[in-house]
């Protein structure tokens, strides 16, 4: 079993969209979340970083994260063509020196 | 304020060839890492680096060697290329581990013929 499970997609929405991307993991461990966006041909930048659970609001992003559940989640509101890109949830653990990535889930947002 | 740089940005290597991939970070971070990405695989560590003089391996070390001899330069070696290692290849640094946040280079694209 994967430590981090993350569906590719792709996803596409309509302009205006609320947009749900998800992962799941295995190692209660984790405290650390993030969510990371990947243009195309580009590297990966921060979008969203939680610590241990709860929700956490950034403009149009919300990121939420269900320890109990080992679930977490990214909201997009209001969706843009600009928020098209590959978005990768990562994770850690204190101790590690490394983030476990999800594979990432492509979106498209339709004019 | 460049954050980190990455060259080449693309190459194409013969089976059996070797070359080094460059990496430089102006924020004075600690931690730096070489991570591959291929389609459908999510990122894969390959090295990581805790500081100056020190590394040590990730997932996927094989086939690849790094050296850090000073805070800012973290260059991967590729011996002997092969197919396999047809890749896109990030650069990435921290200033601390775990819960730091870690800052990617743009990328450096590899295909081995």
């Amino acid at each position: 079993q994967k430590e981090v499970e993350q569906d590719p997609g792709p996803l596409s929405v309509p302009e205006g969209a609320i947009v749900s991307l998800n992962c799941t993991y295995s190692n209660s461990a984790f405290q650390y979340f993030m969510w990371y966006r990947q243009y195309s041909r580009k590297g990966p930048e921060l979008l969203m970083y939680t610590y241990s659970s709860g929700n956490k609001e950034d403009g149009r992003f919300t990121a939420q994260v269900d320890k109990s559940s080992k679930y977490i989640s990214l909201f997009i509101r209001d969706s843009q063509p600009s928020d098209s890109a590959t978005y990768l949830c990562a994770m850690s653990h204190p101790g590690a020196n490394n983030l476990f990535f999800g594979t990432g889930t492509r979106l498209t947002v339709i004019p | 304020n460049a954050g980190v740089t990455q060259t080449p940005k693309f190459r194409i290597l013969k089976i059996g060839q070797s070359m080094t991939l460059q990496c430089a970070q102006d924020m004075n971070h600690n931690y730096m890492y070489w991570y591959r990405q291929d389609p459908g695989m999510g990122l894969k560590l390959i090295y990581y680096s805790v500081g100056a003089g020190i590394t040590d391996k990730g997932e996927v070390p094989n086939g690849y060697n790094v050296s850090r001899s000073t805070t800012e330069d973290f260059p991967l070696r590729l011996e002997l290329a092969a197919p396999s290692q047809t890749s896109v290849y990030f650069c990435a640094s921290s200033y601390g581990t775990t819960g730091n946040t870690i800052y990617f280079g743009e990328g450096s694209w590899l295909t081995v013929v």
